[in-house]
């Protein structure tokens, strides 16, 4: 069974930390892996996609990456804002299907 | 970028009512949307894909004569939830399949919030 295992489930940090969220899926197999932000009561925003030959992506503050071999992908968030608060998801593209793990709410407190 | 709408982005029915929520590309063409239902402080769980032109693939435990899909054109997707039921309410969001010469990715629209009373 393909499965997205996303850790912390909840996150807060005071502003203007460095910090990690952890995505972990089963399937090697995967076609691309995609970060997306969801404010509450909103639809997803996508921050970042990585292909399966890519290592990493890097937009603004924001850096994905992608170890394949040990079914982990990792976002950085650089400089943490209040305006960061949201719940993060990863998703595995397998099979035309994206997986979604079942996020990271993540506050940052001013 | 590739954008996607969808409407009503919420409504409140009685129970057994029937209702309709749209998906739309607006900007580009697709072949393969899908439909998603999120419950509260729960991740997205893919409900069906709907393919253009073709019946819809239902993921298991859904249940394909509750939920009804048409893809009647390369914009248009339509999610109809019969005979509605108060579990039956949740968010409810489309993703229209774009794929480019180097890219195949999901757009997703704003979602669709369904109270049954």
């Amino acid at each position: 069974k393909q499965e997205v295992t996303q850790i912390p489930a909840a996150l807060s940090v005071p502003e203007g930390e460095n910090l990690v969220l952890n995505c972990s899926f089963t399937d090697s197999a995967i076609y691309n892996l995609q970060w997306f932000r969801q404010d509450p009561g909103k639809g997803l925003t996508s921050l970042l996609l990585i292909q399966s030959s890519q290592r990493e992506q890097t937009s603004g503050r924001l850096n994905a990456s992608l170890d394949k071999s040990s079914g982990r992908s990792t976002l950085y968030i650089a400089a943490s804002q209040p305006g960061d608060s949201a719940t993060y998801l990863c998703a595995m593209d397998s099979s035309y299907k994206l997986i979604f793990g079942s996020g990271t709410r993540l506050l940052v407190r001013p | 970028g590739a954008v996607v709408s969808q409407h009503p982005s919420r409504v409140i029915c009685k129970s057994g009512t029937s209702v309709k929520i749209e998906c739309r590309s607006l900007d580009f063409q697709a072949t393969t949307m899908f439909w998603y239902r999120q419950f509260p402080k729960q991740s997205l769980m893919l409900m069906a894909t709907s393919n253009e032109g073709s019946k819809a693939t239902y993921e298991q435990g859904v249940e394909k004569d509750k939920f009804l899909i048409n893809h009647a054109s390369l914009t248009l997707s339509t999610l109809t939830v019969t005979s509605a039921h108060p579990e039956d309410s949740s968010f409810y969001i489309c993703s229209a399949h774009l794929i480019g010469p180097r890219i195949k990715t999901q757009y997703f629209g704003p979602g669709t919030r369904l109270l049954v009373l």
